[in-house]
């Protein structure tokens, strides 16, 4: 059973690119999470999808951030125009829904993709 | 809006010691879910420990434990024998009962030190 897995584990961009992350969950999950973490901080939820449903976001994903999970299996965020405040850790997250309470959903934390936007 | 705070931004305990990392938070919920999460230097987090806020008995799994006193909001992580892999930092996460939600909500974190 292999866990989250992310790809890159480092980008390094210009002011005003656009950037792309990909995001594998555990195969039979179902839920899949995007977080930000900013040095000395802990993760700050982004965003949720329910199979391919994206059903929460956060006020901190802002136009400039799009996340998609066409087939209900990877996730990808992009963010457009990056700006030197993007700097940070993004995680991923899966869990599986089992349904019936109680549900505890327990999440599961892929390695990360550290973005430095220079 | 429900917060989490981890008011211990660093901690140090000898290696087979005791050590116990606080957390508290506020929500006017109920029902919710409290997590321990492990993240070593440059690796992935890993649940440490997990409690329904509805089960009265503390968590406990090998040598970590938890003290949850719902009425006062606070969910503490004690580790037993610490050892050198247990340097980490540490961070607590709430998570809503509510079916509608379910994001966590995290603590800054705890850097834990194992002094050999």
């Amino acid at each position: 059973d292999t866990g989250v897995s992310q790809d890159p584990r480092h980008k390094i961009t210009k002011r005003g690119q656009n950037v792309t992350f990909r995001c594998d969950p555990i195969s039979e999950h179902n839920r899949l999470y995007w977080y930000r973490q900013t040095l000395g901080q802990g993760p700050e939820f982004l965003t949720y999808f329910q199979n391919e449903a994206q059903l929460e976001k956060s006020r901190l994903l802002s136009d400039r951030f799009s996340a998609e999970r066409p087939k209900g299996s990877f996730s990808t965020l992009e963010i457009q125009r990056t700006e030197q405040g993007d700097s940070a850790m993004y995680l991923c997250a899966s869990s599986l829904a089992a349904g019936g309470p109680p549900e505890t959903d327990t999440q599961y934390f892929g390695p990360g993709t550290r973005l430095t936007v220079l | 809006a429900q917060t989490v705070t981890q008011s211990q931004p660093e901690m140090s305990v000898q290696e087979a010691e005791t050590v116990t990392l606080s957390c508290t938070y506020d929500t006017s919920e109920s029902d919710y879910y409290l997590f321990w999460y492990k993240q070593p230097p440059s690796r992935q987090m890993i649940l440490v420990i997990r409690q329904e806020a509805y089960k009265q008995q503390n968590a406990t799994e090998n040598r970590f434990s938890v003290n949850f006193q719902k009425a006062a909001k606070s969910f503490s992580l004690k580790i037993s024998d610490s050892q050198l892999g247990d340097a980490a930092m540490y961070f607590c996460a709430y998570r809503s009962a509510d079916s509608g939600t379910y994001k966590y909500i995290f603590g800054t974190g705890t850097r834990l030190k194992v002094l050999a």
